[in-house]
Protein backbone atom coordinates (compact mmCIF):
# COMPACT_ATOMS: atom_id res chain seq x y z
CA UNK A 1 0.00 0.00 0.00
CA UNK A 2 0.94 3.84 -0.36
CA UNK A 3 3.30 4.93 2.11
CA UNK A 4 2.86 8.38 4.10
CA UNK A 5 5.98 9.49 6.02
CA UNK A 6 5.82 13.43 7.85
CA UNK A 7 8.97 15.38 8.96
CA UNK A 8 10.13 16.38 11.16
CA UNK A 9 8.25 13.98 14.04
CA UNK A 10 8.77 15.86 16.61
CA UNK A 11 9.35 20.33 16.37
CA UNK A 12 9.68 22.81 19.25
CA UNK A 13 9.11 26.35 18.60
CA UNK A 14 9.01 29.96 20.51
CA UNK A 15 5.71 31.69 20.24
CA UNK A 16 5.55 33.62 17.76
CA UNK A 17 7.82 31.25 14.97
CA UNK A 18 7.37 30.35 11.65
CA UNK A 19 7.51 26.41 11.09
CA UNK A 20 7.79 23.86 7.69
CA UNK A 21 5.52 20.59 7.81
CA UNK A 22 6.46 18.61 5.26
CA UNK A 23 3.97 15.04 4.37
CA UNK A 24 5.78 12.82 1.51
CA UNK A 25 3.26 9.67 0.10
CA UNK A 26 4.76 7.22 -2.29
CA UNK A 27 2.23 6.90 -5.04
CA UNK A 28 -0.41 9.01 -6.80
CA UNK A 29 -3.34 10.67 -4.63
CA UNK A 30 -7.01 11.78 -5.01
CA UNK A 31 -6.82 13.78 -2.37
CA UNK A 32 -4.89 14.94 0.71
CA UNK A 33 -6.14 16.25 4.01
CA UNK A 34 -4.40 18.05 6.85
CA UNK A 35 -5.68 17.63 10.37
CA UNK A 36 -4.44 19.15 14.00
CA UNK A 37 -5.40 16.47 17.24
CA UNK A 38 -5.43 18.84 19.83
CA UNK A 39 -4.05 17.63 23.14
CA UNK A 40 -7.72 15.82 23.94
CA UNK A 41 -7.19 14.29 21.02
CA UNK A 42 -9.88 15.40 18.55
CA UNK A 43 -8.89 15.51 14.99
CA UNK A 44 -9.58 19.02 13.61
CA UNK A 45 -9.88 19.42 9.70
CA UNK A 46 -7.32 22.30 8.43
CA UNK A 47 -7.43 21.59 4.61
CA UNK A 48 -8.40 19.24 2.52
CA UNK A 49 -5.90 20.12 -0.56
CA UNK A 50 -5.07 18.00 -3.47
CA UNK A 51 -3.33 20.13 -5.55
CA UNK A 52 -2.07 24.08 -5.12
CA UNK A 53 -2.25 26.42 -2.03
CA UNK A 54 -5.18 27.35 0.23
CA UNK A 55 -4.74 29.46 3.16
CA UNK A 56 -6.79 29.94 6.37
CA UNK A 57 -5.35 32.97 8.72
CA UNK A 58 -2.45 31.60 9.47
CA UNK A 59 -1.81 28.71 8.37
CA UNK A 60 -1.61 27.63 4.28
CA UNK A 61 -0.86 24.61 2.66
CA UNK A 62 0.68 23.49 -0.42
CA UNK A 63 0.39 20.20 -2.12
CA UNK A 64 2.48 19.35 -5.41
CA UNK A 65 0.96 15.86 -6.38
CA UNK A 66 3.31 15.31 -9.68
CA UNK A 67 6.33 15.41 -6.65
CA UNK A 68 4.14 13.71 -4.20
CA UNK A 69 4.41 15.75 -1.41
CA UNK A 70 2.44 18.41 0.48
CA UNK A 71 3.90 21.08 2.96
CA UNK A 72 2.02 23.21 6.08
CA UNK A 73 3.46 26.40 6.90
CA UNK A 74 2.28 28.00 10.30
CA UNK A 75 3.04 31.23 10.84
CA UNK A 76 3.73 33.47 14.22
CA UNK A 77 3.13 30.28 15.92
CA UNK A 78 1.01 30.57 19.43
CA UNK A 79 1.43 28.03 22.54
CA UNK A 80 -2.76 26.80 21.26
CA UNK A 81 -1.14 25.29 18.04
CA UNK A 82 0.51 22.76 20.26
CA UNK A 83 -0.57 19.27 19.39
CA UNK A 84 0.13 16.81 16.62
CA UNK A 85 -0.32 17.18 12.89
CA UNK A 86 -1.74 14.46 10.39
CA UNK A 87 -1.32 14.38 6.88
CA UNK A 88 -3.52 11.48 5.21
CA UNK A 89 -3.89 10.66 1.66
CA UNK A 90 -7.09 9.26 -0.46
CA UNK A 91 -6.20 6.95 -3.15
CA UNK A 92 -9.59 5.90 -4.19
CA UNK A 93 -9.26 3.17 -1.68
CA UNK A 94 -12.38 2.85 0.68
CA UNK A 95 -10.21 5.04 4.00
CA UNK A 96 -7.53 7.03 3.78
CA UNK A 97 -3.89 6.44 4.95
CA UNK A 98 -2.56 8.68 7.70
CA UNK A 99 1.15 9.74 8.33
CA UNK A 100 2.45 9.33 11.57
CA UNK A 101 2.43 12.66 11.74
CA UNK A 102 4.43 15.95 13.34
CA UNK A 103 4.21 16.29 17.06
CA UNK A 104 4.73 20.16 17.47
CA UNK A 105 5.58 22.35 20.98
CA UNK A 106 4.72 25.95 21.14
CA UNK A 107 6.75 27.44 24.06
CA UNK A 108 5.54 30.74 25.42
CA UNK B 1 -24.69 20.62 17.37
CA UNK B 2 -21.21 18.98 16.12
CA UNK B 3 -20.81 17.56 13.21
CA UNK B 4 -20.01 14.11 14.17
CA UNK B 5 -20.72 13.07 18.20
CA UNK B 6 -19.41 10.19 19.97
CA UNK B 7 -20.43 8.77 23.43
CA UNK B 8 -19.09 7.96 25.43
CA UNK B 9 -15.83 9.93 25.77
CA UNK B 10 -14.48 7.49 28.37
CA UNK B 11 -14.96 4.35 29.51
CA UNK B 12 -13.21 2.22 31.98
CA UNK B 13 -13.82 -1.59 31.48
CA UNK B 14 -12.92 -5.18 32.56
CA UNK B 15 -11.79 -8.20 30.19
CA UNK B 16 -15.19 -9.54 31.11
CA UNK B 17 -17.20 -6.72 30.21
CA UNK B 18 -19.42 -5.89 27.22
CA UNK B 19 -19.68 -2.34 26.33
CA UNK B 20 -20.69 -0.42 23.21
CA UNK B 21 -19.14 2.47 21.82
CA UNK B 22 -21.56 5.24 19.83
CA UNK B 23 -21.59 7.68 16.80
CA UNK B 24 -24.10 9.60 15.02
CA UNK B 25 -23.20 12.24 12.49
CA UNK B 26 -25.48 14.83 11.99
CA UNK B 27 -23.51 15.89 8.29
CA UNK B 28 -25.62 13.71 6.01
CA UNK B 29 -22.87 11.96 4.68
CA UNK B 30 -23.11 8.44 3.36
CA UNK B 31 -19.53 7.03 4.66
CA UNK B 32 -18.85 5.90 8.57
CA UNK B 33 -15.53 4.82 9.36
CA UNK B 34 -14.03 3.37 13.00
CA UNK B 35 -10.52 4.75 13.93
CA UNK B 36 -8.00 2.80 16.47
CA UNK B 37 -5.13 5.37 17.73
CA UNK B 38 -2.98 4.00 20.26
CA UNK B 39 0.15 5.44 21.91
CA UNK B 40 3.28 6.43 19.68
CA UNK B 41 1.22 4.60 16.27
CA UNK B 42 -0.36 5.95 13.54
CA UNK B 43 -4.16 6.16 12.99
CA UNK B 44 -5.44 1.88 12.38
CA UNK B 45 -8.61 1.91 9.99
CA UNK B 46 -10.90 -0.48 11.42
CA UNK B 47 -13.99 -0.63 9.88
CA UNK B 48 -15.88 1.21 7.00
CA UNK B 49 -19.22 1.47 6.40
CA UNK B 50 -20.83 2.80 2.89
CA UNK B 51 -24.79 3.25 2.71
CA UNK B 52 -24.88 0.71 5.90
CA UNK B 53 -23.18 -1.96 4.45
CA UNK B 54 -19.35 -2.91 5.64
CA UNK B 55 -16.85 -2.52 2.95
CA UNK B 56 -13.86 -3.00 4.98
CA UNK B 57 -12.84 -5.10 7.70
CA UNK B 58 -9.16 -3.89 8.34
CA UNK B 59 -8.08 -7.37 10.03
CA UNK B 60 -10.04 -6.50 13.39
CA UNK B 61 -10.29 -9.37 16.02
CA UNK B 62 -13.64 -10.29 16.64
CA UNK B 63 -13.82 -9.07 20.16
CA UNK B 64 -14.73 -5.96 18.20
CA UNK B 65 -18.07 -5.86 16.82
CA UNK B 66 -19.53 -3.41 14.57
CA UNK B 67 -22.77 -2.27 14.15
CA UNK B 68 -24.61 0.28 11.47
CA UNK B 69 -28.56 0.46 11.16
CA UNK B 70 -28.57 3.78 9.07
CA UNK B 71 -26.10 6.29 7.52
CA UNK B 72 -26.02 8.32 10.60
CA UNK B 73 -25.07 6.07 13.45
CA UNK B 74 -22.56 3.88 13.86
CA UNK B 75 -21.91 1.18 16.64
CA UNK B 76 -18.18 -0.55 18.29
CA UNK B 77 -19.43 -3.47 20.26
CA UNK B 78 -16.73 -4.41 22.42
CA UNK B 79 -16.62 -8.18 24.47
CA UNK B 80 -14.24 -10.09 25.99
CA UNK B 81 -11.33 -7.01 25.43
CA UNK B 82 -7.35 -7.20 26.50
CA UNK B 83 -5.83 -4.74 28.33
CA UNK B 84 -3.92 -3.79 24.73
CA UNK B 85 -7.04 -2.84 23.38
CA UNK B 86 -6.74 0.48 25.63
CA UNK B 87 -6.57 3.11 22.68
CA UNK B 88 -8.62 6.31 22.11
CA UNK B 89 -11.43 5.12 19.51
CA UNK B 90 -12.58 7.74 16.68
CA UNK B 91 -15.48 7.83 14.67
CA UNK B 92 -15.65 9.55 11.69
CA UNK B 93 -17.81 10.12 8.02
CA UNK B 94 -17.47 11.79 4.59
CA UNK B 95 -19.35 12.12 1.43
CA UNK B 96 -17.39 9.26 -0.37
CA UNK B 97 -18.16 9.39 -4.37
CA UNK B 98 -16.51 7.70 -7.46
CA UNK B 99 -13.56 10.25 -7.22
CA UNK B 100 -12.47 8.79 -3.31
CA UNK B 101 -13.36 8.78 -0.18
CA UNK B 102 -14.22 12.75 0.48
CA UNK B 103 -13.45 15.24 3.33
CA UNK B 104 -13.01 13.22 6.44
CA UNK B 105 -14.51 14.59 9.66
CA UNK B 106 -13.89 13.22 12.73
CA UNK B 107 -15.72 13.27 16.58
CA UNK B 108 -13.67 13.22 19.52
CA UNK B 109 -12.84 9.98 20.05
CA UNK B 110 -14.04 7.38 23.07
CA UNK B 111 -10.87 7.09 25.43
CA UNK B 112 -11.06 2.92 26.24
CA UNK B 113 -9.17 1.80 29.38
CA UNK B 114 -9.15 -1.88 30.01
CA UNK B 115 -8.43 -3.42 33.39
Amino acid sequence: GIQVEQSPPDLILQEGANSTLRCNFSDSVNNLQWFHQNPWGQLINLFYIPSGTKQNGRLSATTVATERYSLLYISSSQTTDSGVYFCAVDTGRRALTFGSGTRLQVQP
Amino acid sequence: ETGVTQTPRHLVMGMTNKKSLKCEQHLGHNAMYWYKQSAKKPLELMFVYNFKEQTENNSVPSRFSPECPNSSHLFLHLHTLQPEDSALYLCASSQGGLSGTGELFFGEGSRLTVL
